[in-house]
C-alpha cells in the first residue's frame, strides 16, 4: 500500500526562522515520484518540485531547499528565513511509476508570524 | 503557456438543487483532466480523471459524475447535491498520466456550500 504521512499539522514560526516540513513515504515500487505543493489562502495548488526515486540529490531553489533520503523513505522540505507570504498549506504527495494517481498527504498548516 | 481555469469561484446551493462546475484548459492539446475533492482541514481525493473526450473513470462512488464534452473542457455534475458534498474542489491537467510528464497543475478551485 502507499502512503504519505505529514506528521505536522500546524506550524507556526517567527519571520526570519528556518522551518522543516516532514513528509515520510510508503511505497514497494522501486520507480517512483515524490511532489510537493503549497497552498496559499486563495486555495490554489502551486506546484513547487518532483523528484524522481534515482535522483537522491537534494535540491535547492532560492530560499527552498528539499532533502531526499530513501533510506528513511523522506523528503523534506525546508525554508530558509521565513516570510509571512510563506504562509500557506504545504502538500507532499507520492505517484508511483505507470500510474496517474497522486497519494497526497494531509498537509501542513505553516503560519509565520511578523 | 498552459493556463486552467474554474468557475464559478464560490457557490452556495440548497440540498437537493443540480450542480454544474466547469473546468477547462488552455495552451495544450489532449490534457489528463482530474477532479478533486477537499474537505475541511483534509487532504486531496481523487474523485475522477480522463485522458480524452468522453473518457471518464471515477475513483470512489458518490453522488456525482464527470463528463468531458471537448478536448480541454471537464465538467463536474450533480443531480440532487447533498450536504456531504460540500467541500472545495479543484481541477488539475497533466500530460501523459502514466509517465514522468504527470505533474498535475491546479486551478484555483470552487468552494461550494451545500445548505
Amino acid at each position: 500500500a502507499q502512503k504519505v504521512t505529514q506528521a505536522q499539522t500546524e506550524i507556526s514560526v517567527v519571520e526570519k526562522e528556518d522551518v522543516t516540513l516532514d513528509c515520510v513515504y510508503e511505497t514497494r515500487d522501486t520507480t517512483y515520484y515524490l511532489f510537493w505543493y503549497k497552498q496559499p489562502p486563495s486555495g490554489e495548488l502551486v506546484f513547487l518540485i518532483r523528484r524522481n526515486s534515482f535522483d537522491e540529490q537534494n535540491e535547492i531553489s532560492g530560499r527552498y531547499s528539499w532533502n531526499f533520503q530513501k533510506s528513511t523513505s523522506s523528503f523534506n522540505f525546508t525554508i530558509t528565513a521565513s516570510q509571512v507570504v510563506d504562509s500557506a498549506v504545504y502538500f507532499c504527495a507520492l505517484r508511483t511509476s505507470g500510474t496517474y494517481k497522486y497519494i497526497f498527504g494531509t498537509g501542513t498548516r505553516l503560519k509565520v508570524l511578523a | 503557456s498552459q493556463t486552467i481555469h474554474q468557475w464559478p469561484a464560490t457557490l452556495v446551493q440548497p440540498v437537493g438543487s443540480p450542480l454544474s462546475l466547469e473546468c477547462t484548459v488552455e495552451g495544450t492539446s489532449n490534457p489528463n483532466l482530474y477532479w478533486y475533492r477537499q474537505a475541511a482541514g483534509r487532504g486531496l481525493q481523487l474523485l475522477f480523471y480522463s485522458v480524452g473526450i468522453g473518457q471518464i473513470s471515477s475513483e470512489v462512488p458518490q453522488n456525482l459524475s464527470a463528463s468531458r464534452p471537448q478536448d480541454r473542457q471537464f465538467i463536474l455534475s450533480s443531480k440532487k447535491l447533498l450536504l456531504s458534498d460540500s467541500g472545495f474542489y479543484l481541477c488539475a491537467w497533466s500530460l501523459e498520466h502514466r509517465t514522468f510528464k504527470n505533474i498535475q497543475y491546479f486551478g484555483a478551485g470552487t468552494r461550494l456550500s451545500v445548505l
